[in-house]
């Protein structure tokens, strides 16, 4: 099936621990999307990529990290040094800047 | 001013009946427009894109107003599966889609 696939669902990050947040499609999508949802909240986005190895900082980047390496594949690490990183995290894609984005079904983040 | 502003709701409507709920956008030269579907602790889904003319697709139909810079979303015959929170997507002159924070709704039996 074509889609977006994040993982893990839940994540447990322990303090002064980075953890990273996996993001594939294979829909054959360009450009790729991390948002950050709180509680009650709408989507604020971290960080977008339109080609491989090329990524731009959202609204609220700082504490996060993002590589491009593949077409597929986006993924973000949660450092240390965001110090507030419990959320729902999304991944979207989409093949083209007046087209909708599609979203994975999000990774769940809570401090231990 | 925020890019993309929704009336938060919530819109609690009984069976049956048509609800309606604006977005509002602030960059006018936005070139596209979405709404999508959110329920409780799941992703978003996209419930339909909204051409210039306007479009239906059964029970719900979606405007575009450039002249006032907002987009509506009609639901007509509300049933109870389409209790869930709206989101507005406006796209600008980049690969950036701005999201509304949603507008809940929520159907009565």
């Amino acid at each position: 099936d074509g889609g977006i696939t994040q993982s893990p669902k839940y994540l447990f990050r322990k303090e002064g621990q980075n953890v990273t947040l996996s993001c594939e499609q294979n829909l054959n999508h360009d450009a790729m999307y991390w948002y950050r949802q709180d509680p009650g909240q709408g989507l604020r986005l971290i960080y977008y990529s339109q080609i491989v190895n090329d990524f731009q900082k959202g609204d609220i980047a700082e504490g996060y990290s993002v590589s491009r390496e593949k077409k597929e594949s986006f993924p973000l690490t949660v450092t240390s040094a965001q110090k507030n990183p419990t959320a729902f995290y999304l991944c979207a894609s989409r093949i083209g800047s007046n087209q909708p984005q599609h979203f994975g079904d999000g990774t769940r983040l809570s401090i231990l | 001013r925020k890019e993309v502003e929704q009336d938060p709701g919530p819109f609690n409507v009984p069976e049956g009946a048509t609800v309606a709920f604006n977005c509002t956008y602030s960059n006018s030269a936005s070139q596209s427009f979405f709404w999508y579907r959110q329920d409780c602790r799941k992703e978003p889904k996209l419930l339909m894109s909204v051409y210039s003319s306007g479009n239906e697709d059964g029970r719900f139909t979606a405007q575009l107003n450039r002249a006032s810079q907002y987009i509506s979303l009609l639901i007509r015959d509300s049933k109870l599966s389409d209790s869930a929170t709206y989101l507005c997507a406006v796209n600008g002159n980049d690969y950036k889609l701005s999201f509304g924070a949603g507008t809940t709704v929520t159907v009565r039996a």
